[in-house]
């Protein structure tokens, strides 16, 4: 089935120490999105890519950087994880728009649990 | 961007149909509204999403009212497999993405 992979599951790291996380998707989708969601709350859009084009949201900290070397990886990096920072990373994909009137739904990936120590 | 608002808690009796209220009074013409559901320690599943009319496939309806300031998410015959947080979204299309505003969404537990 075609889908949108995340690894690990669950991630341990320490204070400072940069972490990676990671998402595949073989759905060929266009659009690659990160959220975060803390405990009891939505999840919050930290930037996507629309094919090769990073768009950061604005109150997206620059702890925070992306990078998308083809269209079925997308990666998440953490340059100094803080306590503040623990959270479930969600990935998502869209398709593009065109075709499909104007909206564009997301696909949600299974998300990445980060515990920082 | 607009908001959603929904209660925090429901509770259904399995078999039963559940209905989910939103309020999106903010909502643009050209803005969708999606639901997806979250089952706890997981990714958000989509439900279903409209524009104005009312929409149904396997899994729910969606009932828009006609200012599209409402809107109500049908499970016609709740199961256990139903327990999760719901989120009513306001879906606007930015020229490269499509930008999500959650509401905090509603927890629907589904009873025996």
């Amino acid at each position: 089935d075609a889908m949108v992979i995340q690894n690990p599951r669950y991630q341990v790291t320490q204070f400072g120490k940069p972490v990676t996380l990671s998402c595949s998707q073989t759905l060929n989708h266009n659009v690659m999105y990160w959220y975060q969601q803390k405990s009891s709350q939505a999840p919050k859009l930290l930037f996507h890519y629309y094919d090769k084009d990073f768009n950061n949201e604005a109150d997206t900290p620059d702890n925070f950087q992306s990078r998308r070397p083809n269209t079925s990886f997308c990666f998440l990096d953490i340059r100094s994880p803080g306590l503040g920072d623990a959270a479930m990373y969600l990935c998502a994909t869209s398709r593009d728009r065109f075709g499909t009137g104007n909206t564009d739904t997301q696909y949600f990936g299974p998300g990445t649990r980060l515990t920082v120590l | 961007d607009a908001k959603t608002t929904q209660p925090p808690s429901m509770d259904c009796a399995e078999g039963r149909a559940a209905n989910l209220p939103c309020n999106h009074s903010t909502i643009s013409g050209n803005e969708y509204v999606y639901w997806y559901r979250q089952i706890h320690s997981q990714g958000p599943q989509y439900i279903i999403h409209g524009l104005k009319n009312n929409e149904t496939n396997e899994m729910a309806s969606l009932i828009i009212t006609e200012d599209r300031k409402s809107s109500t998410l049908i499970l016609p015959h709740a199961t256990l497999r139903d327990t999760a947080v719901y989120y009513c979204i306001v879906s606007r299309y930015t020229g490269t993405a499509s930008k999500l505003t959650f509401g905090t969404g509603t927890r629907l537990q589904v009873t025996l």
